[in-house]
């Protein structure tokens, strides 16, 4: 256990639904990062937040995709209208303030059917 | 633009057996690398940060070196055991870029046969 936790573990979906995800970093970290790692994969970056400004978002993070961390803790990740195309698993990682390594929450896998 | 690629990707060994997992990058202006295990439909855990001005990092039974001149990172995992049998990723953290977000390779996927 990183100290990272995500919730739902596991979501299926129809296509066509909107889903939310959440993750609570560690307390003291002030970065929080959401990647997405599909089968056979490495992770790749979405968004990251600096306490509860969201400073950068990927090319991969469509209109349909939105992220809030509203209070500088935790985070939360919606699909909107969801498409098979994205179902993959969803990693959010935080990192302590002045950088060092990342840790990442045990993700949530989404199943878009 | 960096891309991170890390060979073999799938590898198969004995138990005992000493083992070396490769990662290479293409831009040299990299501020730390971070080796991580992952099991099937798990997230990841972090095995060794390198930074950029260390050559090698060493924890129990692995080791993971890094020459930034020539792009490359190796891990060596020592006397190997059926409980190291996941996917080990590999991710850079380049230099200068404000977010801190690391760039990943594919993975090698470790199968350790009893």
């Amino acid at each position: 256990d990183t100290g990272v936790s995500q919730d739902p573990r596991h979501k299926i979906t129809k296509r066509g639904q909107n889903v939310t995800f959440r993750c609570d970093p560690i307390s003291e970290h002030n970065r929080l990062y959401w990647y997405r790692q599909t089968l056979g994969q490495g992770p790749e970056f979405l968004t990251y937040f600096q306490n509860e400004a969201q400073l950068e978002k990927s090319r991969l993070l469509s209109d349909r995709f939105s992220a809030e961390r509203p209070k500088g803790s935790f985070s939360t990740l919606e699909i909107q209208r969801t498409e098979q195309g994205d179902s993959a698993m969803y990693l959010c990682a935080s990192i302590e303030p002045g950088g060092g390594e990342q840790y990442f929450g045990p993700g949530t896998r989404l199943t878009v059917t | 633009k960096q891309e991170v690629t890390q060979i073999p990707a799938a590898l198969s060994v004995p138990e005992g057996e000493n083992l070396v997992l490769n990662c290479s990058f293409t831009d040299s202006a990299i501020y730390n690398l971070q080796w991580f295990r992952q099991d099937p439909g798990k997230g990841l855990t972090s095995l060794l940060l390198i930074q950029s001005s260390q050559r090698e990092q060493t924890s129990g039974r692995l080791n993971a070196s890094l020459d930034k001149s020539s792009g490359r990172s190796t891990l060596y995992i020592a006397a190997s055991q059926p409980g190291d049998s996941a996917t080990y990723l590999c991710a850079v953290r380049p230099r200068g870029d404000s977010s801190y977000k690391l760039i990943f390779g594919s993975g090698t996927r470790l199968l350790v046969r009893p």
